[in-house]
């Protein structure tokens, strides 16, 4: 069966400090990739996602990035984090085999920045 | 931009009724989802509906869709407290390698 992993948890972290979350997909392969970002209360503002190592799509201009370097690991990283950085950042993948597009969940990172 | 809206916001209800959310939606579509989240959790896929199909049901979900009026209905019959969570639908475009998500809609089942 599939599983997806998010690290860390919790995060707290100082504003204008550097940023990586980690996302990595197990039973699966050539997924899809997307990471998410929720503010309090709201619903699901789309970042990036990637359709294969190396590629990525960007959805929102900001000054985060993300990475690909393996077929299923997707990285979330900023050099330098603002204050409207916090929230609740979720990783998801996909399948590509159809067309059905179910999107499968990390349990997330809540990210605050102080 | 968000494409599905979730109407209503916000819904309580006491444990055993019924729970109906509806979601709009714009563009023409593939296929549309329904998640819920519990708080500070992932989301989990609940049930998926095509765009040729009316309706759809999963235990005790019922979904519905009308793409002549671009809406769909989640209808989750005799309520129990775990189903307190928030609920968002979420559109597979054509074309696209994304789905579109909507501002969900918090359900509280009161015991």
């Amino acid at each position: 069966s599939q599983t997806i992993h998010q690290w860390p948890a919790t995060l707290v972290q100082p504003v204008g400090s550097p940023l990586s979350l980690e996302c990595t997909v197990e039973g699966t392969s050539n997924p899809n990739l997307y990471w998410y970002r929720q503010a309090a209360g709201r619903g699901l503002q789309l970042l990036f996602y990637s359709v294969g190592i190396g590629q990525i799509s960007s959805e929102v201009p900001q000054n985060l990035s993300a990475s690909r370097p393996q077929d299923r690991q997707f990285i979330l990283s900023s050099k330098k984090l603002l204050l409207s950085d916090s929230g609740f950042y979720l990783c998801a993948w996909s399948g590509t085999v159809g067309n059905l597009r179910e999107q499968y969940f990390g349990p997330g990172t809540r990210l605050t920045v102080t | 931009s968000q494409q599905g809206e979730e109407d209503p916001q916000a819904l309580s209800i006491q444990e055993g009724e019924n729970a109906t959310m509806n979601c709009s939606y714009k563009t023409s579509i593939n296929n549309l989802q329904w998640y819920r989240q519990n708080s500070g959790r992932g989301l989990v896929h609940l049930i998926l509906i095509r765009s040729n199909e009316r309706e759809k049901h999963s235990g005790r979900l019922r979904v519905t869709l009308d793409t002549s009026k671009k809406s769909s209905s989640l209808l989750i019959t005799a309520s129990r407290a775990a189903d307190t969570a928030s609920y968002f639908c979420a559109t597979d475009d054509f074309g696209n390698e994304k789905l579109t998500f909507g501002t969900g809609t918090r359900l509280t089942i009161i015991p």
